[in-house]
């Protein structure tokens, strides 16, 4: 079965930390690693895609993916309260390219 | 430009019926994906279309069915609702087939089975 795991949460952080969220997957073939974020009662929005091993930065956001241990993470620095949102881990596992998806983890930045 | 646009935004139904529930694309794009999304189960994806052609299917009964037209616009059936059917729909599109594009998801379409 292929799998995506993420820990739910919530992981409370505080204002101006740094958040450190991760995802594991199952299928060490996986090519493509997506992050979406989606505040309550809206869609998921794309934050970041990665698709080779090393860390990826794009502003605040930086996206580690290690092939080898079968995981990719998110990084989130400064840390607002905007940032409080359910962040979703999607990886594509197979030439099909149906992605699947993590149950999301709650992130809750406390001011 | 505008977004992705689902409609209708909430439905409730009793078992035993069936739904249809509309997607329209991003203009220009093509790929319309088709999710699942329940607070136990998370995103779970039922099917892709691209050029009017189912390209992927999910893990989901054959109840659950979809089509895209000429002009991308997508709709996904339910038929003989069930009260686990309850849940957000949501769909998504992209320019490219294949879910390596960025999605771009709508603000999906919560039915509720009684």
């Amino acid at each position: 079965q292929k799998e995506v795991e993420q820990n739910s949460g919530p992981l409370s952080v505080p204002e101006g930390a740094i958040a450190s969220l991760n995802c594991t997957y199952s299928d060490r073939g996986s090519q493509s690693f997506f992050w979406y974020r989606q505040y309550s009662g809206k869609s998921p929005e794309l934050i970041m895609s990665i698709y080779s091993n090393g860390d990826k930065e794009d502003g605040r956001f930086t996206a580690q993916l290690n092939k080898a241990s079968q995981y990719v993470s998110l990084l989130i620095r400064d840390s607002q309260p905007s940032d409080s949102a359910t962040y979703l881990c999607a990886v594509n596992m197979d030439s099909n390219y149906q992605l699947i998806w993590g149950a999301g983890t709650k992130l809750i930045i406390k001011p | 430009k505008a977004g992705v646009t689902q409609t209708p935004r909430y439905l409730i139904k009793t078992r035993g019926q069936q739904v249809t529930l509309s997607c329209s694309p991003i203009s220009g794009h093509r790929s319309v994906s088709w999710y699942q999304q329940t607070p136990g189960q998370g995103l779970q994806f039922l099917f892709e279309y691209f050029s009017e052609t189912q390209r992927n299917k999910g893990n989901f009964p054959g109840r659950f069915s979809g089509r895209q037209f000429s002009n991308s616009r997508s709709e996904m059936n339910v038929s003989t609702l069930e009260l686990g059917d309850s849940a957000l729909y949501l769909c998504a599109s992209s320019l490219a087939a294949g879910v390596t594009d960025t999605q771009y998801f709508g603000p999906g379409t919560r039915l509720t089975v009684l």
